[in-house]
Parts: structure tokens; sequence; C-alpha cells
């Protein structure tokens, strides 16, 4: 079965510091998401990403975050410089078509110290 | 201040019997539907989905009843394992018009099974 791959599992940064998250969508997949969760809470939403551009981002989507999919295989995620509340999971996902079900990847664990 | 994490509904159930997870959703708009299984350390893992032109919907030992009145889903669960104890999400979202997908998730249940 078909599966988003994300790299690294476990990332440790310093505050300040920029880190590249990084995940290879389902390779016939047209939509591309990054959501964030917090130990203990629930999914949110903070970017999606359609026809190589940014479609929607939420408020947790400021100046510091960006994303490319520079290659049309690989969709980073890249915060320039990292806040001890930027610590999360960090999950990407992909759909082949709105209204069909989500495949996410397994997620990067970011821990800023 | 420091946040502090929610605290879950839970459900703790012997091996066997059946659960029910429930949700309520916020959007009236939102017209497709997910239920996700996220196990510790891991992804959020597709269970069922159902559209707001059913109110049922049946898989592999899981069933989901959505009522769009009063913006409710659940998720039925037979005979439960104890494989199946993880954190259970709803997710609503809208599957066409200027919606590009965003799932927005609800607070989630910890499910626990017994054996």
């Amino acid at each position: 079965e078909p599966e988003v791959t994300q790299t690294p599992s476990h990332q440790v940064t310093q505050m300040g510091q920029e880190v590249i998250l990084r995940c290879v969508p389902i390779s016939n997949h047209l939509y591309f998401y990054w959501y964030r969760q917090i130990l203990g809470q629930k999914v949110e939403f903070l970017v999606s990403f359609y026809n190589n551009e940014i479609s929607e981002k939420s408020e947790i989507f400021d100046d510091q975050f960006s994303v490319e999919r520079p290659d049309g295989s690989n969709f980073t995620l890249k915060i320039r410089s990292t806040k001890l509340e930027d610590s999360a999971m960090y999950f990407c996902a992909s759909i082949l078509d709105r209204g069909r079900p989500y495949t996410f990847g397994s997620g990067t664990r970011l821990t800023v110290v | 201040g420091e946040s502090v994490g929610l605290h879950l509904p839970t459900l703790s159930v012997q091996e066997g019997d059946n659960s029910i997870i429930n949700c309520a959703y916020s959007n009236s708009a939102s017209d497709y539907f997910i239920w996700y299984k996220q196990e510790s350390g891991k992804g959020p893992q597709f269970i069922i989905d159902i559209r707001s032109n059913m109110d049922k919907r049946q898989g592999q030992r899981v069933t989901v009843l959505l009522n769009k009145t009063v913006k409710h889903l659940s998720l039925q669960i037979a005979a439960t394992q104890p494989g199946d104890s993880a954190v259970y999400f709803c997710a609503e979202t809208g599957a066409g018009g200027t919606s590009y997908g965003k799932l927005t998730f609800g607070q989630g249940t910890i499910l626990t099974v017994h054996p």
C-alpha cells in the first residue's frame, strides 16, 4: 500500500535555528498538507498546497514557516527561526482529490531546546 | 502562561465488548467526515469515512453514524480487541467548492481495551 514518508523521525534543534522537515507524498496525489500535534493535544492544520502554491494556511503558519515542493516528489516544511513552542509532532499528508481519505505520514517529532 | 494539554475523554472496555465513541463537529458546511485511529508515536490512520448524503456506513467491525441535525458523529467498534486501544479522532472537511480539503480534527477519545 502506498505510503507518505517523512524524515527525520526525530529532530532536536536549538531555539533560533532553522529546520527543514521532509516529506515524500504518494506519487499521484495532488493535494499536500502539513499538520502539527502538540503533545497531548489534537491535530491542527498548518497549510495546504495545491498546484504548486499554498491554497490555505492557518494562523499558526506565520512568516517563520514556508513550504516547498522543489522537485515534484519532495514536500518540505521550513521553520526559519524555531521557538520553544514549535516543539510538536509534524505530520505530512496527501490526497488524490478532495473528498478522499487522507494518507498521513508517521510524523517528525521536533524538539526545540 | 504555560499551556495545558487537553484532558481527553476516555473509554475503557473489556475485550469483546462493543465500543461507541462520540464526536460533535462544528461546521454545518462540512460534507465529508473521517474517523482516524492514532497509536502512540504514530500518525493518524484512516478507519472509515462518510459523506453528508449518508447517515450510516459500515466497514469491517466498524460503523459510523452521522446525525447532521445535531452535528454529531459516532464510531462503533464491534467486538473490541486490545489492538484497538488508541486515541480516536473524528475530522471534518468540505469535499468540494472552495475547500482545499483542510481537515478540522476533534479533540480525540482515548480507548483502552482490557484483556
